[in-house]
Order: structure tokens, then sequence, then C-alpha cells
């Protein structure tokens, strides 16, 4: 099983739609959490993090299930410029990441 | 405005040769930074963990003598990809925590990465 696994997607969405990706991380000990933002041929971009209380940052929404060792990240009113590729990042003693989900929003 | 700079961020080289790669933090000292490939449609892989004044940390299958890494000062870290072969051409990322880097809770800016074509 994969340290950390995600949906490859591609999730193509017209605007304004919302969406949600999930990951799903196998060390019961990790210790925190991220979602990047991949652009193509770009470094990644931290996101946000993610707590077991939730957190919102605008049209983002993340949530961490520690029970479930189960993260996602709900995105609200899609906007063409969401369009990139979405990491899910766990840190146990080093940060694993995920193969990444790809985003395209359409008009 | 970026906090990690790495250079360069192309590099076109022959078989057989060097190519060293800069990754330098630039308003805070980071005491470890790590250092990345992603092959396409893939997710980072983390090479190995540059620390300080010693040794790096390499991960499983790394081979440490093919990259070389140096931190010299806290705010440079250097990869150098030694004889260099076509199946090394990848995207190398570098990255340092902002905060302390024991904290599990410090999020890491990566630097704008090195896309690297051995031919």
């Amino acid at each position: 099983r994969k340290e950390v696994e995600q949906d490859p997607g591609p999730f193509n969405v017209p605007e304004g739609a919302t969406v949600a990706f999930n990951c799903t991380y196998s060390n019961s000990a990790s210790q925190s959490f991220f979602w990047y933002r991949q652009d193509c041929r770009k470094e990644p971009k931290l996101l946000m993090s993610v707590y077991s209380s939730g957190n919102e940052d605008g049209r983002f929404t993340a949530q961490l299930n520690r029970a479930s060792q189960y993260i996602s990240l709900l995105i609200r009113d899609s906007k063409l410029s969401d369009s990139a590729t979405y990491l899910c990042v766990v840190n146990t003693d080093k940060l694993i990441f995920g193969t990444g989900t790809r985003l395209q929003v359409f008009p | 405005g970026a906090v990690v700079s790495q250079h360069p961020s192309r590099v076109i080289c022959k078989s057989g040769t060097s190519v060293k790669i800069e990754c330098r933090s630039l308003d805070f000292q980071a005491t470890t930074m790590f250092w990345y490939r992603q092959f396409p449609k893939k997710s980072l892989m983390l090479m190995a963990t540059s620390n300080e004044g010693s040794k790096a940390t390499y991960e499983q299958g790394v081979e440490k003598d093919k990259f070389l890494i140096n931190h010299a000062s806290l705010t440079l870290s250097t990869l150098t990809v030694t004889s260099a072969h076509p199946e090394d051409s990848s995207f190398y990322i570098c990255s340092a925590s902002g905060g302390d880097p024991s904290s599990y809770n410090s999020p890491l800016h990566f630097g704008n990465g090195t896309r690297l074509t051995v031919t």
C-alpha cells in the first residue's frame, strides 16, 4: 500500500462547480498534513495546512479525519485558474507526497 | 515573493558531464534543505536531506556518489549530478522550511525547480 494515495483524476468540471478531492495515508503516526498546488512544469506551492478541526480559506476547505486516516479538500465555485494538480502531503519524519489529483476547470 | 531561489531553471548537458544546481534560502536561515526529483506525471520523490555543516542523508536507492550534496552555509545547498546520463533527465526541486525544521508543522517553501535534460 502506498504511503499516501490520491485519485489521479483528471477531474473535469465546469466553472462554478464544487469539487472534492480525497487522500488517504497509511502511517497513523503522521503528524501534520498539507495540500499543495502544482501548476504544469512548476514547483509546488502551499495551498493550506490541514487540521482535525477543519479549516477554510475562501473557497477552499480542508478536513482531516485521523481515525480514518483520510484528508479532503473541497473547492467551491471553481474558477478557470483553479486548474492545476493538487498534492496531498503528509509529514511523519519527512514529507511524503501523493501523486496528485489533476483538476481541469472548463468554461 | 520567493523565499527559496533555485538556479539554473533549465539546463541541457551532454552525457558524462556534471551539473551543479544551487538552492538558496533568501530571507531565512535553513539548517535543513531537501532535494526532490519529479518525473513527468509522477509525484515528488525525496532524494536527500541536506544538513548544514554535516553530511547529507540520502533516501534508499539514491546514489550518494552520483548526487553530491553540499550545504556549506545556512542559506545555500548545492546538488551536483555527476557523470550525467539521459536517465538522469528530470525535474529537480529543492525546498526548505521557513520555520523550525524539526517542527512537524512547518510547511516547505520550494525553489522554482531545475529541468535537467541530458543528451
